[in-house]
């Protein structure tokens, strides 16, 4: 199995910018989770979907971030307008039994 | 107050020593116990995982936890280079659909 993939790895961007973050879970793990990471703030959590379902966004921190899971092998995140302050690494993971997986991250910047 | 407090280091040890890494938690709820292990530009790797009190063994590897207190442990025996990495506490609720809560990591350096 290849574990968690992301796409892209690497992403610099301008403030005002549309950035979107994808992310292919392992297969069979039904849970999937959005992880910011920064210095200052640590391993934060965005979101986390059962089944497909959103079940807590309440990590999100405003309107312009927005996750989305069509299906059981595929969830986006998108920040929409980008700002300085986004520049984190993001992860994604999934979860079997109790188990989170990660993947290698994307090291977003934004300038 | 954070739920989960973990003193961020750096921790820089020789090779061979005995390195013990704590977290300290505010909620009396949580039940189950994790330590995850991160290298540098990686994602983090579950380590050792624990159910309420007690300790568990893997190899070099110790975790303990002490609910009383609200106090879990981390420790590692004879630390090899490789050891090197960042280790996050993670700690949950019983029940379903509970998440985890993160301390912030402690970064450790072995010397050779």
């Amino acid at each position: 199995d290849a574990g968690v993939i992301q796409s892209p790895r690497h992403e610099v961007t301008e403030m005002g910018q549309e950035v979107t973050l994808r992310c292919k879970p392992i297969s069979g793990h039904n849970s999937l989770f959005w992880y910011r990471q920064t210095m200052m703030r640590g391993l934060e959590l965005l979101i986390y979907f059962n089944n497909n379902v959103p079940i807590d966004d309440s990590g999100m921190p405003e309107d312009r971030f927005s996750a989305k899971m069509p299906n059981a092998s595929f969830s986006t995140l998108k920040i929409q307008p980008s700002e300085p302050r986004d520049s984190a690494v993001y992860f994604c993971a999934s979860r079997v039994s109790d188990e989170q997986f990660f993947g290698p991250g994307t090291r977003l910047t934004v300038l | 107050q954070k739920e989960v407090e973990q003193d961020p280091g750096p921790l820089s040890v020789p090779e061979g020593a005995i390195v013990s890494l704590n977290c300290t938690y505010s909620n009396s709820a949580f039940q189950y116990f994790m330590w995850y292990r991160q290298y540098s530009r990686k994602g983090p790797e579950l380590l050792m995982y624990t159910y309420s009190s007690g300790n568990k063994e893997d190899g070099r590897f110790t975790a303990q936890v002490d609910k009383s207190s609200k106090y879990i442990s981390l420790f590692i025996r004879d630390s090899q280079p490789s050891d090197s990495a960042t280790y996050l506490c993670a700690m949950r609720e019983a029940g379903n659909n509970r998440k985890l809560i993160w301390g912030l990591g402690t970064s450790l350096a072995v010397n050779p």
